[in-house]
């Protein structure tokens, strides 16, 4: 079946740096990719859709200069937390369409910001 | 934009009861409705999915049923056991072009 690897699984950064997750598709080529992000107890919410080759397209109220999406080619996403802040802790997931109907979703990042 | 309301937000039942789940949506050009299962820390699990051209679909103790009309799909799980303990999340997209909005989630409790 259609996988999406993820990583890291978690990261601990400090705050003010940079984190970079990864999500590639392993056994297809995933055109576009959902970022999602939730907290605890709370459901997932859509932060961007990234498209191979175009720019991301992000929900209301997600900061694109915050979260760098690059979706470069048909096998990988990367999600960028730039100058991340404590409140950037979260679990953040990623999934990708896998036929007509249905998604495959990545293990998710779990970030904690210090 | 689609706007998924889940119900209740928690639900405790003895084992071997039956648990349901309601949702509604908003959009009416959703057409794809999957139900996910979520333990702590890790990557919500497709357990049923129900197309807008079926009404109802089963898959041994776990059934879904649609209602185009109303814009409500329920999620029935039958003789639960402890495993089904962990949070549920209905969802409704317009095929996997497009992103799924989810509902807010259900943690069931199955009592011993």
């Amino acid at each position: 079946g259609a996988v999406v690897s993820q990583h890291p699984s978690r990261v601990i950064c400090k705050s003010g740096t940079s984190v970079k997750i990864e999500c590639r598709s392993l056994d297809f080529q995933a055109t576009t990719m959902f970022w999602y992000r939730q907290f605890p107890k709370q459901s997932l919410m859509l932060m961007a859709t990234s498209n191979e080759g175009s720019k991301a397209t992000y929900e209301q109220g997600v900061e694109k200069d915050k979260f760098l999406i690059n979706h470069a080619s048909l096998t990988l996403s990367t999600l960028t937390v730039t100058s991340a802040h404590p409140e950037d802790s979260s679990f953040y997931i990623c999934s990708a369409p896998t036929g007509l109907y249905g998604y495959t979703f990545g293990s998710g990042t779990r970030l904690t910001v210090v | 934009g689609e706007n998924v309301e889940q119900h209740p937000s928690t639900l405790s039942v003895q084992e071997g009861d039956s648990a349901v789940i309601k949702c509604t949506y908003s959009d009416s050009a959703s057409n794809y409705f999957p139900w996910y299962k979520q333990e702590l820390g890790k990557r919500p699990q497709l357990i049923i999915d129900i197309r807008s051209n079926v009404g109802e679909k089963k898959d041994q103790r776990i059934a879904v049923t649609l209602n185009k009309t109303a814009k409500h799909f329920s999620l029935h799980i039958t003789e639960t056991q402890p495993e089904d303990s962990a949070v549920y999340f209905c969802a409704a997209s317009k095929g996997s072009d497009y992103k799924l909005s989810f509902g807010a989630g259900t943690t069931v409790t199955v009592r011993a």
